[in-house]
């Protein structure tokens, strides 16, 4: 059985500055991992989908990693904006295309 | 240009009375899943429908069923909401069931116990 763990659970930080969040996993037989944004009171927004072949994939600011050995991927937004501040949520799948989410990063990012 | 839509965004129920929320999508999609996400937790898949086939997670309550009369629509039924239930519902859609197919989500429908 699949678990998802984020840290931290929450993170604020100036505007302009580059920052990390993490996300592990159990089940390490994954084929991909993908991050998601939420904005409060909305949907979820696909950001990045890495594949179990790749060590990263990278969309504009947004750079997210994989290491299946170590049951990690981090995703690294450099340069951040206000309008960074959302939810960012990691999921991995359990079977087929079941996924599971961890209970999300808080991010504010401060003008 | 919506391409999942969740119908009502905002939905009030009082306890025990049952109450329907509506997905439709404009993907054509074989694969709709109902996810449950309660305040500052995870969404949990509730749910999926692979065409007509309805697979139910192992610790989905009995109070949740969900209908799919065609391709476009599905809705999410509580029998008897209680309190617990009060949450945020995203629907999602997906090409197929394999690990490669991205989901695609709806804006949700919060759903308030009173």
């Amino acid at each position: 059985k699949q678990e998802v763990t984020q840290i931290p659970a929450a993170l604020s930080v100036p505007e302009g500055e580059n920052l990390v969040l993490n996300c592990s996993f159990t089940d390490s037989a994954i084929y991909n991992l993908q991050w998601f944004r939420q904005d409060p009171g909305k949907g979820l927004t696909s950001l990045l989908l890495i594949q179990s072949s790749q060590r990263e994939q990278t969309s504009g600011r947004l750079n997210a990693s994989l290491d299946k050995s170590s049951g990690r991927s981090t995703l690294y937004i450099a340069a951040s904006q206000p309008g960074d501040s959302a939810t960012y949520l990691c999921a991995a799948p359990e079977y087929g295309n079941k996924l599971v989410f961890g209970a999300g990063t808080i991010l504010r990012v401060k003008s | 240009d919506a391409m999942v839509i969740q119908n009502p965004r905002y939905q009030v129920t009082q306890f025990g009375k049952p109450v329907t929320l509506s997905c439709s999508q404009t993907l054509n999609h074989n694969v709709m899943y109902w996810y449950q996400q309660k305040s500052s937790q995870a969404p949990k898949l509730l749910f999926h429908y692979y065409d007509k086939d309805f697979n139910n997670e192992a610790d989905t309550p009995d109070n949740f069923q969900s209908r799919r009369p065609n391709t476009s629509f599905c809705f999410l039924d509580i029998r008897s909401p209680g309190l617990g239930d009060a949450a945020m519902y995203l629907c999602a859609t997906s090409r197929d069931f394999k690990w490669t197919d991205t989901q695609y989500f709806g804006p949700g429908t919060r759903l308030t116990v009173l």
